[in-house]
C-alpha cells in the first residue's frame, strides 16, 4: 500500500491564481480530512469527509472547496489564492472518522508545502 | 474552548538523555488523548493514545500517562535516539458533527545529537 499520497511538494502561486492540491489513499478509508499547519498554531481542520458525496467544513474553511466523488481521493481547492494562504497541507485518511475505537487512527500524508506571493 | 498547549521547541538532547515533553489540555468533558511524531519529510505519524484518565499509553520506548486533575499528557522517553529526532505533536480528540476532530498543539521539536 501506498498509504495517503499528496502532490505536489512544493508549490509557490501568485495572489489570485487558482490551484487543485491532490490527495489520494489506496487504504479503502472512508474519512479523509485536510489540515493547514502554521508555525506556532499547530495543525488546523479545513474541511472533511466522511465518505463518497459527503464533505463538511472544518474550522477555517474560507477560501478552500473541496468535493469527493470517489473514495479514493479528496482534492482542496484554492480558487483564488491569497498570501494568508500560505502553509503547509496536510491530508489524512481513517477508516472511521476520529470519534472512538480502532477504527479512527488517521494515516497522514507527506504534505504539501504552498507559498503564495 | 478546546485547546492544547505544549512547551516550545526546539529541545536539544544528547544521545541516551531522559526526554519530557510536556502538554496541557482545556476542554469540556472527558477526550482522548494523542501523540503524534512528524518525521523530517514525512506525514504525522500516531505515536501512542490514551482514552480515559489514569490511561497510560506507550510505544516505541515512548510513554505517556492521562492525568485529569492536572489536565497533562506528558510524553517521556527514557533514553532517546538520534532517530528520534522529530516534531512531536500532542493532540485530543472532541466530538464534532458527524465524528470527532482532533486538536493538535504547536508542535515540539526534538533534535539528539550523538
Amino acid at each position: 500500500n501506498a498509504g495517503v499520497t499528496q502532490t505536489p511538494k512544493f508549490q509557490v502561486l501568485k495572489t489570485g491564481q487558482s490551484m487543485t492540491l491532490q490527495c489520494a489513499q489506496d487504504m479503502n478509508h472512508e474519512y479523509m480530512s485536510w489540515y493547514r499547519q502554521d508555525p506556532g498554531m499547530g495543525l488546523r481542520l479545513i474541511h472533511y469527509s466522511v465518505g463518497a458525496g459527503i464533505t463538511d467544513q472544518g474550522e477555517v474553511p474560507n477560501g478552500y472547496n473541496v468535493s469527493r466523488s470517489t473514495t479514493e481521493d479528496f482534492p482542496l481547492r484554492l480558487l483564488s489564492a491569497a498570501p494568508s494562504q500560505t502553509s503547509v497541507y496536510f491530508c489524512a485518511s481513517s477508516y472511521g472518522p476520529p470519534l472512538a475505537g480502532d477504527t479512527d487512527t488517521q494515516y497522514f500524508g507527506p504534505g504539501t508545502r504552498l507559498t503564495v506571493l | 474552548g478546546n485547546s492544547v498547549t505544549q512547551m516550545e521547541g526546539p529541545v536539544t538532547l544528547s544521545e541516551e538523555a531522559f526526554l519530557t515533553i510536556n502538554c496541557t489540555y482545556t476542554a469540556t468533558g472527558y477526550p482522548s488523548l494523542f501523540w503524534y511524531v512528524q518525521y523530517p519529510g514525512e506525514g504525522l505519524q500516531l505515536l501512542l493514545k490514551a482514552t480515559k484518565a489514569d490511561d497510560k499509553g506507550s510505544n516505541k520506548g515512548f510513554e505517556a500517562t492521562y492525568r485529569k486533575e492536572t489536565t497533562s499528557f506528558h510524553l517521556e522517553k527514557g533514553s532517546v535516539q538520534v532517530s528520534d529526532s522529530a516534531v512531536y505533536f500532542c493532540a485530543l480528540r472532541i466530538i464534532y458533527n458527524q465524528g470527532g476532530k482532533l486538536i493538535f498543539g504547536q508542535g515540539t521539536e526534538l533534535s539528539v545529537k550523538p
